[in-house]
């Protein structure tokens, strides 16, 4: 089956720095990778679609300054959370769309912890 | 915007019990509806997807059905055991994106 790796599974940064995770599919091209974070005890919040070659489309109240998104290959994309504060603490979760073009493939995701 | 409910938000069943989670949408205008389970800390697990055409789908214990026009989609697990500890989440499929409910934590006691 499709398979979707992250990393790196769990970081740890400074406040103020900045911290790159990045989704590859394996098995698989994805023109189209989606982010989700994750805070404790509830469920997953879709922050920004991300497509191969232009630029991403981020959710309602989800910052693209400080979140920056980078799709630059069909297996490749990335997340950088700029300046990090201790509230960007989540747990950050990639998804690649499948080659059905509608089922989703989730890496196992990242922990972040700002301290 | 769609809205996923589940219900119960938490559950705990001695093994071997049959048990149904629940699942309801907004939006009857979904395109799919799939289910997951997570473990503590863990990613996703796809358990099942029921495509808009589809009224269930089965995977071992495991059967998910989905009625569109009430807005609802159940998961039935037969047989439970301790391994089937985990939160369980349903998402509902929009213009390629998904709206997850909170999920309905599954303890299964020995």
């Amino acid at each position: 089956g499709a398979v979707v790796s992250q990393h790196p599974s769990r970081v740890i940064c400074k406040s103020g720095t900045s911290v790159k995770i990045e989704c590859r599919s394996l098995d698989f091209q994805a023109t189209t990778m989606f982010w989700y974070r994750q805070f404790p005890k509830q469920s997953l919040m879709l922050m920004a679609t991300s497509n191969e070659g232009s630029k991403a489309t981020y959710e309602q109240g989800v910052e693209k300054d400080k979140f920056l998104i980078n799709h630059a290959s069909l297996t490749l994309s990335t997340l950088t959370v700029t300046s990090a504060h201790p509230e960007d603490s989540s747990f950050y979760i990639c998804s690649a769309l499948g080659p059905s073009g509608y089922e989703q493939y989730f890496g196992p995701g990242t922990r972040l912890t700002v301290t | 915007k769609q809205e996923v409910t589940q219900i119960p938000a938490a559950l705990s069943v001695p093994e071997g019990e049959n048990l149904v989670l629940n699942c309801s949408f907004t939006d009857s205008a979904i395109y799919n509806l799939q289910w997951f389970r997570q473990d503590p800390g863990k990613g996703l697990t796809s358990l099942l997807l029921i495509q808009s055409s589809q009224r269930e789908q089965t995977s071992g214990r495991l059967n998910a059905s989905l009625d569109k026009s009430s807005g609802r989609s159940t998961l039935y697990i037969a047989a439970s055991q301790p391994g089937d500890s985990a939160t369980y989440l349903c998402a509902g499929t929009g213009a390629n994106n998904l709206f997850f409910g909170t999920g309905t934590r599954l303890t299964v006691i020995p």
